[in-house]
């Protein structure tokens, strides 16, 4: 399995922007990097997602070096409405049927 | 389009008590989960399905058992609950096997053992 590691939290203003970078330094060639968000008492909601290099989304953009073994998700920005906790996922359900396991995230407090 | 839905959204068992936990999806994917949540943690796979008729073991399998006999639903179910398996249970789908396939998620069913 990918493991992934992320900061357990941060905290920001509202207008600035925010890099949360998660590590998976034994990701496969395969894997994608995926971004969820998820709110109280909610499931996770899909952000953005990439292979390599750099994606962009009308909410967020995902920045990937070559080596793959990072990812970093900006948030450009934010509102109070992004409190919330973030989750980064490595994996696939390949024919080696691994499973797609969610770190402990990280939680993002956004201040006035 | 009502995505992923879970019944029932709230439920309190006591210890050693059986229950079925619900998960319909509309979207027609072919990939269904189930996860646990518990506070201050990510969620944590306990078994999932590649197709209908199809179940396998994820990272926390025991004490649960699952079926998908129709390709829309995926039903989790405890035969004898315990105070551990206190939890929120998220169910999710996706079209695809690859990671580029995003999860779907439902609004998650509190379950409460006494």
């Amino acid at each position: 399995l990918a493991k992934t590691t992320q900061p357990i939290s941060m905290d920001s203003y509202e207008g600035q922007e925010v890099n949360i970078t998660c590590s998976h330094n034994n990701i496969a060639t395969n894997d994608y990097i995926t971004w969820y968000q998820q709110f109280p008492s909610q499931g996770p909601r899909f952000i953005i997602q990439g292979y390599k290099t750099k994606v962009t989304n009308e909410v967020a953009s995902l920045f990937i070096p070559a080596d793959r073994k990072s990812s970093t998700l900006s948030l450009p920005r934010v509102s109070l409405s992004d409190t919330a906790v973030y989750y980064c996922l490595v994996g696939a359900l390949d024919t080696g049927r691994r499973a797609l396991t969610f770190g402990s995230g990280t939680r993002l407090q956004v201040q006035p | 389009n009502a995505g992923v839905t879970q019944t029932p959204k709230f439920r309190v068992l006591k210890t050693g008590q059986s229950m079925t936990l619900l998960c319909a999806q509309d979207m027609n994917h072919e990939y269904m989960y189930w996860y646990r949540q518990d506070p201050g943690m990510g969620l944590r796979l306990i078994h999932y399905s590649v197709g209908e008729g199809t179940t396998a073991k994820g990272e926390v399998p025991d004490g649960y058992n699952v079926s998908r006999l129709k390709k829309q639903n995926f039903l989790l179910g405890l035969e004898s609950a315990a105070p551990s398996q206190t939890s929120v249970y998220f169910c999710a789908s996706s079209y695809g096997d690859r990671g580029n396939s995003p999860l779907h998620f439902g609004n998650g069913t509190r379950l409460t053992v006494t």
